[in-house]
C-alpha cells in the first residue's frame, strides 16, 4: 500500500501568513489521485482540494494543491482564523486508498 | 440537500458485533459509491473499505478482512457497515463518505461525510 508521510506534523503561524503543507507517497500516486481535507475538533473532514489542485465546491480560492507523482503540496496563500485546524492529505489511485497521518495548524 | 445521516453512538462489549447505517438523501443513492472511514480517539483517519450502491461491489481494507461486511438497501438509500468480533482498539468515530464522482469503479475522494458515530469496545 501506499503511505503518505505529512510534514511538518504540526504549523505555528499567524492569521494573514502563508502555508505551505506537504504530502510525500511512497510510491507514485496514480494520475495525481489526491485529495486534502481540513477537519476541525468534533467534526467531519471537509473536502479542499482533489486531483492534486481543483478545489472542491464553496472552497475559497486561498486554497491550492500541486504537485504529482510523489511530492504534493497544500498552500494556504493567507490563513484566516477559520483555517487553523487539522489536514489530511489522501490518495485514491490505488487500493486500498490511504490517508496521510495529517498536519495540525495551529495559531502562532 | 445532500447529506448523509448516521445511527447513533454504541458500546459493545470485546468479542461483540456492530452495525452502523448510513442514510443518504438529497441526492441518487445508486450513483455514487461510499466508504467507511474511522478515526480512533487522537489519531488520525483509516480507510476501511467501499462499496457502489450501483452494483455492490466492494472493496475492504485488508487488515479488515474477514470481519467487515459493507451492505447497501437501495429502497431506503442506506448504507450498512457491520463489524464483528469487535477489539478495544476498534474503539473509534465511525465515518461514511461519498464518492466524489458518479459511478466510481473504487473509492474515490469524499465530497459529503456523515456525521460520525462513536462505537466504543470496553469491558
Amino acid at each position: 500500500e501506499i503511505v503518505l508521510t505529512q510534514s511538518p506534523g504540526t504549523l505555528s503561524l499567524s492569521p494573514g501568513e502563508r502555508a505551505t503543507l506537504s504530502c510525500r507517497a511512497s510510491q507514485s500516486v496514480s494520475s495525481s489521485y489526491l485529495a486534502w481535507y481540513q477537519q476541525k475538533p468534533g467534526q467531519a473532514p471537509r473536502l479542499l482540494i482533489y486531483g492534486a489542485s481543483s478545489r472542491a465546491t464553496g472552497i475559497p480560492d486561498r486554497f491550492s494543491g500541486s504537485g504529482s507523482g510523489t511530492d504534493f503540496t497544500l498552500t494556504i496563500s493567507r490563513l484566516e482564523p477559520e483555517d487553523f485546524a487539522v489536514y489530511y492529505c489522501q490518495q485514491y489511485g490505488s487500493s486500498p486508498s490511504t490517508f496521510g497521518q495529517g498536519t495540525k495548524l495551529e495559531i502562532k | 440537500q445532500v447529506q448523509l445521516v448516521q445511527s447513533g453512538a454504541e458500546v459493545k462489549k470485546p468479542g461483540a458485533s456492530v452495525k452502523v447505517s448510513c442514510k443518504a438523501s438529497g441526492y441518487t443513492f445508486t450513483s455514487y459509491g461510499i466508504s467507511w472511514v474511522r478515526q480512533a480517539p487522537g489519531q488520525g483517519l483509516e480507510w476501511m473499505g467501499w462499496i457502489s450502491a450501483y452494483n455492490g461491489n466492494t472493496n475492504y481494507a485488508q487488515k479488515l478482512q474477514g470481519r467487515v461486511t459493507m451492505t447497501t438497501d437501495t429502497s431506503t438509500s442506506t448504507a450498512y457497515m457491520e463489524l464483528r468480533s469487535l477489539r478495544s482498539d476498534d474503539t473509534a468515530v465511525y465515518y461514511c463518505a461519498r464518492d466524489l464522482v458518479v459511478y466510481a469503479m473504487e473509492a474515490d475522494a469524499f465530497d459529503i461525510w456523515g456525521q460520525g458515530t462513536m462505537v466504543t469496545v470496553s469491558s
